[in-house]
């Protein structure tokens, strides 16, 4: 079965620097949701998307912005990189007419030197 | 901050042992769901407990919940080397936003 894919795996990037993530959730799946997870830390809610719009925002920085494509797909930009930002980032999409079971894509890995 | 916590953070057992872990919670939830990660790698989802529901078993996975006391406890039977992973419980509020709160996590070691 098709799973939530997200690209790149791994990115390193320095202080200062932008970042982009893509996750593409499983099809027909219409919500995606991001999470950060910090070194032995558990994974925080960022954002999410239902039907391309906004749902809810958790606690992303205003240096982070992200969107839902007419395909579904989704973007987080991550703008003037800070050491803080490195984590694994994880999207999981659902079916909003279905169960609340959340399906996580591998993650992406960010290191900020 | 987390509103879910996850006890114990670490237990290391035999493999063939049962192991424990429990999660409490502070809100109102819809349903609790567990999640088993591998060191860095991507959350693979075990199990979902709605708030009407007690007991739950999947395999050798067996979820309780106890809504009076916001208390979830993951019992894995018959312990694997392979079950060595982090297990995290995450709820979904009923008020708020539609998102997983998660646990600090329980980083589970079986010993061959």
């Amino acid at each position: 079965a098709a799973g939530v894919i997200q690209s790149p795996r791994h990115l390193i990037k320095e202080k200062r620097e932008t970042a982009t993530l893509k996750c593409y959730p499983i099809p027909r799946h219409d919500t995606v949701y991001w999470y950060q997870q910090g070194p032995g830390q558990d994974p925080q809610f960022l954002i999410s998307f239902y039907e391309k719009m906004q749902s809810d925002k958790g606690s992303i920085p205003d240096r982070f912005s992200a969107q839902q494509f007419s395909d579904y797909h989704s973007e987080l930009n991550m703008s003037s990189l800070e050491l803080g930002d490195s984590a694994l980032y994880f999207c999981a999409s659902r079916t909003s007419g279905g169960a609340y079971e959340q399906y996580f894509g591998p993650g992406t890995r960010l290191t900020v030197t | 901050s987390q509103q879910g916590e996850e006890d114990p953070q670490a237990l290391s057992i035999q493999e063939g042992e049962n192991a424990t872990m429990n999660c409490s919670y502070k809100t109102s939830i819809n349903n609790l769901q567990w999640y088993r990660q591998n060191s860095g790698r991507g959350l693979v989802h075990l199990i979902l407990i709605r708030s009407n529901e007690r007991e739950k078993h999947s395999g050798r996975l067996r979820v309780t919940l106890d809504t009076s006391k916001k208390s979830s406890s993951l019992l894995i039977t018959a312990s694997r080397a392979a079950d060595t992973a982090s297990y995290f419980c995450a709820t979904l509020p009923t008020q708020g936003a539609q998102k997983l709160v998660f646990g600090q996590g329980t980083r589970l070691t079986i010993n061959p």
